[in-house]
């Protein structure tokens, strides 16, 4: 069955910096895809990034972009320039596009900007 | 145009009654999931249709019940509520434009059982 872990469980850090969440999975399929949801306060989740297995250049969006190591199996999240809106639970999430499509989420990381 | 929603967003009630979610999408999209948010935000998925079938249906008491009428809502009916049903219920749909399979969210449901 498939995993996915997020260790940090809370993070900070100074506005403007940056910061790198870690995520790793577990599965022995070869094509997958992987997400960072962002939820604010607001309780909305919200997508932040994709990745498709099958391709090896790392996402990029604005100020966010991953780190895909597909043969170690992890998928972490950069943000640059972090700014105070950036403050929020990040959850890394694996889907399987085979049979249900299912989607497996981590435990979250929360995030806080300070200023 | 909200593209998933759900009422209502919050919902306060006592154990052993009967409730029910809506969830809407006018996204088009063929399938639909309830996801359950614990207190320590975890979530798990519950169940999905797809096109009216279910497809994924975990381990939930079956005091859950869903239901989905057309493909554009997928309903979660509990019944006899219980303390430990309190969290956020999240209903989501699933795009398949192209290979991009993201899920659209819902605003969420608090549900609180006293």
């Amino acid at each position: 069955a498939q995993t996915v872990t997020q260790s940090q469980p809370e993070m900070s850090v100074q506005e403007a910096e940056t910061v790198t969440l870690s995520c790793t999975y577990d599965t022995s399929e070869s094509n997958y895809y992987l997400f960072w949801y962002k939820q604010p306060p607001s309780r909305q989740m919200i997508l932040v990034i994709r990745q498709e297995a099958y391709k090896q250049q790392n996402a990029t969006e604005n100020r966010f972009s991953v780190n895909f190591q597909k043969a170690a199996k992890s998928f972490s999240l950069k943000i640059s320039d972090s700014q105070l809106g950036d403050t929020a639970m990040y959850f890394c999430a694996f889907m399987n596009p085979l049979g249900t499509y299912k989607y497996i989420f981590g435990t979250g990381t929360r995030l806080k900007v300070l200023a | 145009d909200t593209a998933v929603s759900q009422t209502p967003k919050y919902l306060v009630t006592q154990m052993e009654n009967d409730k029910s979610i809506k969830c809407e999408q006018n996204l088009g999209h063929d399938t639909m999931y309830w996801y359950k948010q614990d207190s320590k935000k975890f979530l798990k998925i519950m169940f999905s249709y797809n096109n009216k079938e279910l497809i994924i249906n975990e381990t939930v008491p079956n005091r859950f019940s869903p239901k989905s009428p057309d493909k554009a809502h997928l309903n979660l009916h509990i019944n006899s509520l219980e303390l430990g049903d309190s969290a956020v219920y999240f209903c989501a749909s699933r795009g398949t434009s192209g290979e991009i399979y993201e899920q659209y969210f819902g605003p969420g449901t608090r549900l609180t059982v006293t």
